[in-house]
Formats: C-alpha cells, sequence, structure tokens
C-alpha cells in the first residue's frame, strides 16, 4: 500500500496562472480532503468528498475547485493562482467520518 | 467557529518528560486527535481520545476531559527524534476536524 499520494512535491505558479494537484490514494477509502498549512497557523479544510461524485466546501473554498470521478482520485484545481494561496498542501483520506485521517506528503506551492 | 489553542513552543532535554496542553471550544464533539508533524513532512496520527480518560501507547500518553474542554499529549523518555511539530484536532459535531496551531518540541541532549 503507498497510502496517499500526491504530486508535485513543489511547484511555483506565477499569479493569474491555473494548476491542478494531484491527491490518489489506494486504501479504498470513500472520505478524501484537502487542507492547506500556513506557518503559525492550523491545517485549514479547503474541500471534502464523501464519495465518488459527491463533494463540499470546507472552512476556505474560495479559489479552488474539486473533482472526484473515482474513490481513489481527489484532484485540487487552482483556476487564477493568487499571492494569497501560497501554501502547503495536504491530501487526506479516511475510511468513514468517524475514522482516522491519513495524509500525503503534501504539495509546497509558491505563488509570485 | 471551532477554537482550539496549544502553545506555540516546549523544549525539553532528552530523557525528560514533557506535556502538551490543548484547549478547545468547538461546535459538538466526536474525539479529539494528536497528530506529530516532523519539518516538511505529512502529519502522521499519534491517539485519539473520544471518552474522559488516559489512552497510554509506548512513550506517548493522551488526556482527556470533555468537561472541560481540555487535552493534553504526554512524551515520556523523549528522543531527539521526538522534536517535532505536535497538532491537537477536534473532530466537531459534524464530523470535521479542526486543527490548533500546533507545538514544537524541541528535544536537547
Amino acid at each position: 500500500n503507498a497510502g496517499v499520494t500526491q504530486t508535485p512535491k513543489f511547484r511555483i505558479l506565477k499569479i493569474g496562472q491555473s494548476m491542478t494537484l494531484q491527491c490518489t490514494q489506494d486504501m479504498n477509502h470513500n472520505y478524501m480532503y484537502w487542507y492547506r498549512q500556513d506557518p503559525g497557523m492550523g491545517l485549514k479544510l479547503i474541500y471534502y468528498s464523501v464519495g465518488a461524485g459527491i463533494t463540499d466546501k470546507g472552512e476556505v473554498p474560495n479559489g479552488y475547485n474539486v473533482s472526484r470521478s473515482t474513490t481513489e482520485d481527489f484532484p485540487l484545481r487552482l483556476e487564477l493562482a493568487a499571492p494569497s494561496q501560497t501554501s502547503v498542501y495536504f491530501c487526506a483520506s479516511s475510511y468513514s467520518d468517524t475514522d482516522t485521517q491519513y495524509f500525503g506528503p503534501g504539495t509546497r506551492l509558491t505563488v509570485l | 467557529g471551532q477554537n482550539i489553542d496549544q502553545p506555540t513552543e516546549m523544549t525539553a532535554t532528552e530523557g525528560a518528560i514533557v506535556q502538551i496542553n490543548c484547549t478547545y471550544q468547538t461546535s459538538g464533539f466526536n474525539g479529539l486527535f494528536w497528530y506529530q508533524q516532523h519539518a516538511g513532512e505529512a502529519p502522521t496520527f499519534l491517539s485519539y481520545n473520544v471518552l474522559d480518560g488516559l489512552e497510554e501507547k509506548g512513550r506517548f500518553s493522551s488526556f482527556l476531559s470533555r468537561s472541560k474542554g481540555y487535552s493534553y499529549l504526554l512524551l515520556k523518555e523523549l528522543q531527539m527524534k521526538d522534536s517535532a511539530s505536535y497538532l491537537c484536532a477536534v473532530r466537531d459535531g459534524d464530523y470535521k476536524l479542526s486543527f490548533g496551531a500546533g507545538t514544537t518540541v524541541t528535544v536537547r541532549a
């Protein structure tokens, strides 16, 4: 089991560019989550999904979009990158909402 | 919104004990988690409490008091590899996780 994998590990974007952060899990987990982590702040939930075809907003969804076409994959899309989106992004998954969440290695994104 | 507080930094000596406190105010409660996060890495699960009391897992123990909105993580026989950030996270009434900002523990020889 690879667990939760994320690509890329690092990326630098220019303001206004778009990109997709990839997240895949091989644990057959129903629930998947995207968080961002900024220095000195707790992880903030961006979007989550309770199963294929179902997504919902978290605490800080503005500027992001997600889709969940398969159980395994949960990509996060940034359409018009802004400096405020410079952060470390973590994807996580769990079997259900009452189970422990397991995190991927993260993507460090810088928007200049 | 949710409010989760924990100290920013703690320093201790190798072999010693450190206690990291976490207080919380959330809309509903469905469990409290502690995660360990080494610099530049992903958070990894350490412990889970949903009922009052102490949960022990080797050198790590976690305590919960729901009536006081309080938890602590106890790290015993500290080792250099325990230098990391420790994140307190509370699962609220909607089963969402809210995280504290983390406590950076530095272990000195």
